[in-house]
């Protein structure tokens, strides 16, 4: 069955720092990962999504992430974070096998200080 | 813009109460699904359906039902209402592959 992990329930970060959001699923073949984010009050948004092909994919928002097959991870990275970044985001895994059912992560809450 | 709208943003019902969540999506997307969210727990599949008047049970179905007359419609039915289903609930539709799905804005249901 599949699983996702995302380790850091919150993260705070500095405005205009830079960020890096954990991820780590479990399945056997190629996965299909996704992340959203959802602000407060409101439904998830699509950022990204990787298939196949290049291992770095980019998203809306200035977020990029990169599929790591070695270490089953797929970490959502921003180089510098704004106050509008402030929500919880969520990792999502899909694969053909299992229909087109997502598997989503806990989420991590990201708070941003000024 | 709206793509997928659940009819109720907030919702209070009496335990014992039979609840009906609606979802529409004007993508005349194929799937459709019901996840609920709880904090610490991410969002968790009750029911899915793949086409009109097809469903399936996801993981946690318990005390849930589902009716998909309409490739549009999805509704949740929450036979007799329990203070342990009280959470967020978000509808998500997508096409047949695995694209990803688009969201509704969520309800929140609260019973008391």
């Amino acid at each position: 069955a599949q699983s996702v992990t995302q380790p850091d329930i919150h993260i705070t970060v500095s405005e205009g720092a830079s960020l890096e959001l954990r991820c780590n699923y479990s399945y056997g073949a190629t996965p299909y990962l996704f992340w959203y984010v959802q602000s407060p009050g409101q439904g998830l948004q699509l950022l990204l999504k990787y298939f196949s092909g290049d291992t770095l994919v980019q998203g809306i928002k200035g977020f990029e992430a990169e599929f790591k097959r070695s270490q089953s991870s797929f970490n959502l990275r921003k180089p510098s974070v704004h106050w509008s970044d402030a929500a919880e985001y969520f990792c999502a895994v899909g694969a053909m096998e299992y229909g087109n059912k997502l598997v989503f992560g806990a989420g991590t809450i990201l708070r941003v200080k000024s | 813009d709206v793509k997928v709208t659940q009819s109720s943003r907030y919702l209070v019902k009496r335990t014992g109460e039979k609840v009906f969540l609606e979802c529409v999506q004007d993508m005349d997307h194929e799937n459709m699904f019901w996840y609920r969210q709880d904090p610490g727990l991410g969002l968790r599949l009750i029911y899915f359906s793949y086409d009109v008047k097809m469903k399936e049970k996801g993981d946690i179905p318990e005390g849930y039902s589902v009716s998909r007359e309409k490739k549009e419609r999805f509704s949740l039915i929450l036979e007799s209402a329990s203070t342990n289903q009280t959470s967020m609930y978000l509808c998500a539709s997508s096409l047949p592959e695995v694209h990803g799905y688009t969201f509704g804005s969520g309800t929140r249901l609260t019973v008391v």
